[in-house]
């Protein structure tokens, strides 16, 4: 059973322009919800992550938008550069330390 | 750097063998997590640690096994190995229970079964 579903698979967008990427969960005993860049060959590395107290957090040009009652969470990538290009997993957590994996998300940033 | 080290960076084995892959966590972190990513897939929990005490299991075969050394360090042990088995094995450590927080992930080992 998968706890956090993502979508889409893969993602292709022009240089800057907005990449979105969703993720759904169903557990309301998560309270972090990370996501994670990762580079071919590289393990992943937190992106950015947010707790269920804030609707969006933002930094840079990354930002989690979260909805509590729907149990949905989004990576916004604003002005997508080639260097964007990697794969993203949205993640969520509980006290349990426990983190459950979305499937990722191949994004590609097109020059 | 995340500060987790894993080891080997690359391991290249044949079928019906036994591979250690050993990964110390970052400093001050009490858990240990093993992961699996095959070529082009998620990553699969493996098996989790907690001040030496296994926590939680994921989809981890009867052939893997794993432990966590008392200086925290700990080691995913693959026997029998099959071409299957091919992957890249992340180990994360996070400070510990009780609180939520951030999941630093090592380099990964890289395991080719021929």
């Amino acid at each position: 059973q998968q706890q956090v579903k993502q979508s889409p698979q893969s993602l292709i967008v022009q240089k800057g322009g907005i990449s979105i990427i969703n993720c759904a969960y169903e557990n309301t005993a998560f309270d972090y919800f990370p996501w994670y860049q990762q580079f071919p060959g590289k393990g992943p590395a937190l992106l950015i992550a947010i707790r269920p107290d804030v609707s969006e957090k933002k930094e840079g040009r990354f930002t989690i938008s979260f909805n509590k009652s729907a149990k949905q969470f989004s990576l916004h990538i604003m002005d997508s550069q080639p260097g964007d290009s990697a794969t993203y997993f949205c993640a969520a957590s509980s006290v349990r330390n426990q983190f459950y994996f979305g499937t990722g998300t191949s994004l590609t940033v097109i020059p | 750097d995340s500060g987790v080290t894993q080891t080997p960076k690359h391991l290249i084995t044949a079928t019906g063998q036994r591979v250690t892959l050993r990964c110390s966590p970052r400093s001050g972190d009490l858990s240990v997590y093993w992961y699996q990513q095959s070529l082009d897939q998620g990553l699969q929990f493996l098996i989790q640690y907690y001040n030496g005490e296994e926590r939680a299991k994921g989809n981890i075969l009867e052939r893997f096994s794993a432990q966590q050394f008392p200086d925290l360090h700990s080691e995913l042990n693959l026997s029998s190995l099959e071409l299957g088995d091919s992957a890249l094995y992340f180990c994360a450590s996070s400070v510990g229970w009780g609180r939520t927080g951030e999941l630093f992930f090592g380099e990964g080992s890289r395991l080719t079964v021929l």
